[in-house]
């Protein structure tokens, strides 16, 4: 259980298009997702906090309009990166927060999922 | 000062190694914590979550949390080479809305 698959595995563009990268929780319903980017050899650092149904909630630094980050429903959040640069070229990674069944939510594990790999030429 | 502190390594083992991955952390109202594995160029893998302070145990794998420290631990016994991976450690509070906050990795080589 609690698989979380996200698409594209890896992809690359051209400076000034936009890439747009799903995260889907397959097996249960996620109240709670979040956006993560990782440089190499380095941690993950958190971009984004995205709820069901309400704007995602930025962490000071990443700019709201460059990455647009929408969650449909209750298995399914995106993240656009508009207008790429060589800059934005990273790993993204997608963990969405495990709400079991009848609660309110209270549970705490993450999970991920395999990561996009974004490259801007 | 970071909020969590974590033993960057890199570590090397030899295979049937016990490995012990350590972390600090300066908050006290964090309340639960994690351990992942992540493979390269890979999403994190959950292996180990716990609330309380003690000892938790999965197979091979023990997380230790010592809250009057602040530090929590995980040991890996009989590493095996497909152990070889960067470990984080993450924890939270309940008021953070869920967020988790990482260390910075240690990258784990079990040598066969």
């Amino acid at each position: 259980g609690a698989v979380v698959s996200q698409h594209p595995s890896w992809v690359i563009c051209k400076s000034g298009t936009s890439v747009k990268i799903e995260c889907r929780s397959l097996d249960f319903q996620a109240t709670t997702m979040f956006w993560y980017r990782q440089f190499p050899k380095q941690s993950l650092m958190l971009m984004a906090t995205s709820n069901e149904g309400s704007k995602a909630t930025y962490e000071q630094g990443v700019e709201k309009d460059k990455f647009l980050i929408n969650h449909a429903s209750l298995t399914l959040s995106t993240l656009t990166v508009t207008s790429a640069h060589p800059e934005d070229s990273s790993f993204y990674i997608c963990s969405a927060r495990v709400a079991p069944p009848g609660t309110s939510g209270s549970s705490y594990e993450q999970y991920f999922g395999p990561g996009t790999r974004l490259t801007v030429t | 000062q970071k909020e969590v502190e974590q033993d960057p390594g890199p570590l090397s083992v030899p295979e049937g190694a016990i490995v012990s991955l350590n972390c600090t952390y300066s908050n006290s109202a964090f309340q639960y914590f994690m351990w992942y594995r992540q493979y390269s160029r890979k999403g994190p893998e959950l292996l180990m979550y716990t609330y309380s302070s003690g000892n938790k145990e999965d197979g091979r794998f023990t997380a230790q949390v010592d809250k009057s420290s602040k530090y929590i631990s995980l040991f890996i016994r009989d590493s095996q080479p497909s152990d070889s991976a960067t470990y984080l450690c993450a924890m939270g509070g309940v008021n953070q809305g869920g967020k988790l906050i990482f260390g910075q990795g240690t990258e784990l080589s079990v040598k066969p």
